[in-house]
């Protein structure tokens, strides 16, 4: 079965800072991988996904990913953030045979100052 | 035009009570799915339908009956509700088993 990690429950950035988020995953084989994110009272929107080949993957509003096969990590960043980007922020695995069951990360809060 | 829609957005009733919520799709995917997120914002599977066959059904209380009239469609029916059903119930669609697109939520509230 595969189970996600993100380590940083919280994380404070001031906004024009570099963001750099976590998330650790166990599965036998390469994962789908996925990050959402959920602003406040909404829905959960796909920022990224991972399936296979290159192993730095671009998304919306900026952000990017890198898979690290060797420290089993998907994590998410970008280079300047703004305050729009106040948000929770989901890592997700699939396994490749595990009809599309989603296991989600416990998820980062990421609070933007001015 | 809304992808993956939900009603109602948000839902207060009574312990004891039965509801439904109910998810509509309109990107043409064969697959649907229903999700809790608990007070803790942590998301978990419930149940999963591709092309109206129950294809996940993780350990939900049988209280909690899904069904699906059509592939674009997912209800979710909830007899005898619990306190501790108060959550927001998302519902998300994919083709096969690629990119999960997530509706609003229904916000739920037992009292």
């Amino acid at each position: 079965a595969q189970s996600v990690t993100q380590p940083d429950i919280h994380i404070t950035v001031s906004e024009g800072a570099s963001l750099e988020l976590r998330c650790n995953y166990s599965y036998g084989a390469t994962p789908y991988l996925f990050w959402y994110v959920q602003s406040p009272g909404q829905g959960l929107q796909l920022l990224l996904k991972y399936f296979s080949g290159d192993t730095l993957v671009q998304g919306i509003k900026g952000f990017e990913a890198e898979f690290k096969r060797s420290q089993s990590s998907f994590n998410l960043r970008k280079p300047s953030v703004h305050w729009s980007d106040a948000a929770e922020y989901f890592c997700a695995v699939a396994g490749t045979d595990s009809w599309g069951k989603l296991q989600f990360g416990a998820g980062t809060q990421v609070v933007v100052t001015p | 035009d809304t992808a993956v829609s939900q009603t109602p957005k948000y839902l207060v009733t009574q312990m004891g009570n039965d509801k439904s919520i109910k998810c509509e799709q309109n990107l043409g995917h064969d697959t649907m799915y229903w999700y809790k997120q608990d007070s803790k914002k942590f998301l978990k599977i419930m149940f999963s339908y591709n092309n109206k066959e129950l294809i996940i059904n993780e350990t939900v209380p049988n209280r909690f009956s899904p069904k699906s009239p059509d592939k674009a469609h997912l209800n979710l029916h909830i007899n005898s509700l619990e306190l501790g059903d108060s959550a927001v119930y998302f519902c998300a669609s994919s083709k096969l088993w690629e990119t999960q697109y997530f509706g609003p939520g229904t916000r739920l509230l037992v009292l």
